[in-house]
């Protein structure tokens, strides 16, 4: 079993759609966590970090739930430049980042 | 100037060649980290560095070496480049009090 599992999509939304991306985690111990964006062929760059209590950024919702070992993101009024791949990624030890495999994105007029 | 700075950005190298990437950065971070990805298989971790005295292998170290030159300086060498070391690598950076790593822009290597 992967450490971080995604839907690998991709997810095909018009513009101004709300959607949600899922992700589950293997290891307990995990500590934290986070959403990176991927644009292609460009590098991974952080997105948000993930809170307990959920947290919001701007369009941008993520929220943890530790018990099930899930974690999510919302996306509301998607545009056009959100299409990228989202990595779930989860910080475990001292300072190891595991990473999902990525969930795409396209939005589309 | 970018962060965090690799070279080549992309190289084609024949099998059985030795190839060195090389990763520099300006953020003053601690910690460095080399990381490959392929389709489907995300990014997986080869080496990282939490200081210029300290090398750790990652879950896919074999076939690579590293070598952290400065606090500011981590390469990473192919010593027999194979075909299934084709891949898009990634070097990152971080400190003990940052949420997230910083990446280069990466290099795309083909053995061929």
């Amino acid at each position: 079993r992967k450490e971080v599992e995604q839907d690998p999509g991709p997810f095909n939304v018009p513009e101004g759609a709300t959607v949600a991306f899922n992700c589950t985690y293997s290891n307990s111990a995990s500590q934290s966590f986070f959403w990176y964006r991927q644009d292609c062929r460009k590098e991974p760059k952080l997105l948000m970090s993930v809170y307990s209590s959920g947290n919001e950024d701007g369009r941008f919702t993520a929220q943890l739930n530790r018990a099930s070992q899930y974690i999510s993101l919302l996306i509301r009024d998607s545009k056009l430049s959100d299409s990228a791949t989202y990595l779930c990624v989860v910080k475990i030890g001292a300072d190891k980042l595991i990473f999902g495999t990525g969930t795409r994105l396209q939005v589309f007029p | 100037d970018a962060d965090v700075t690799q070279t080549p950005r992309n190289r084609i190298t024949k099998t059985g060649k030795r190839i060195m990437l090389e990763c520099s950065q300006t953020k003053g971070h601690d910690r460095m980290y080399w990381y490959r990805q392929d389709p489907g298989l995300g990014l997986r971790l080869i080496y990282y560095s939490f200081d210029v005295k300290d090398i750790n292998k990652g879950e896919i170290s074999d076939g690579y070496s590293v070598s952290r030159q400065a606090q500011a300086k981590f390469s990473l060498s192919l010593e027999s480049a194979i075909p299934n070391q084709t891949a898009l690598y990634f070097c990152a950076t971080s400190d003990s009090d940052s949420y997230g790593y910083t990446f280069g822009s990466g290099t795309r290597l083909t053995v061929v």
